[in-house]
């Protein structure tokens, strides 16, 4: 059963940590998108990946995140230094974009519950 | 990075009776309108992708349409169930950028 994973699921840290999320994209999948969750935007658009190319982080704020897709099977997001307003769900999934081609659908993993102190 | 929006924001509807909300977006370079549920607890699944003016979905008691002309589409409920309960999302283009949601409560 295809499905993208995200680790941790929960994480609990103090303001000025380092904290970094995983996320296993579906085999055979070429596109990751990172999305925070927030009360007031809904699903916001942190970074989008096109084999392993970043083709749009300008929803990430640049001075504390960072993308990366250090390969195929791995995408990760980084906070660093932490702030509590980074508290939020963050979600990784993952697509087929074929060329020329609509991206049929997401596939999302099933989050990461941040707690910044 | 794309404004859609959705209305209304949440909905209480009672069961048995149909419903629908509206995804609004800029008409201008228009790729394609996806449409997702999302059930408190869990991850947004997919529902359809539209990407042709006039396009209709449907998939049980689900429809949607589209109208890239004036930038907006409808999804319908037909005979709300409790387990319609979810947040819909619709999101715009291949970069996936989501409205914020409509929130749909069904009473029994």
């Amino acid at each position: 059963d295809a499905r993208v994973t995200q680790t941790p699921r929960h994480k609990v840290t103090e303001m000025g940590q380092e904290v970094t999320m995983r996320c296993q994209p579906i085999l055979g999948h070429n596109t990751v998108f990172w999305y925070r969750q927030t009360m007031m935007q809904g699903l916001e658009l942190l970074a989008y990946f096109r084999n392993r190319a970043p083709l749009d982080d300008s929803g990430m704020p640049k001075d504390r995140f960072s993308a990366e897709m250090p390969d195929a099977t791995l995408a990760t997001l980084k906070i660093q230094p932490s702030e509590p307003r980074d508290s939020a769900v963050y979600f990784c999934a993952s697509g087929l974009d074929q060329s020329g081609a609509t991206n049929e659908k997401l596939f999302f993993g099933s989050g990461t519950q941040l707690s910044v102190l | 990075i794309l404004n859609v929006e959705q209305s209304p924001q949440s909905l209480h509807v009672q069961e048995g009776d149909s419903t629908n909300f509206t995804c609004s977006f800029p008409s201008s370079n228009f790729y394609a309108l996806h449409w997702y549920r999302w059930e408190t607890a869990k991850s947004p699944e997919a529902l359809f992708v539209m990407t042709l003016n006039g396009d209709e979905k449907k998939k049980g008691r689900i429809s949607a349409t589209l109208n890239t002309k004036e930038g907006y589409s409808y999804l319908y409920i037909k005979g709300s169930q409790p387990e319609d309960s979810a947040t819909y999302l619709c999101a715009l283009g291949n970069q996936f950028y989501f409205g914020t949601g409509t929130s749909l409560t069904v009473i029994p």
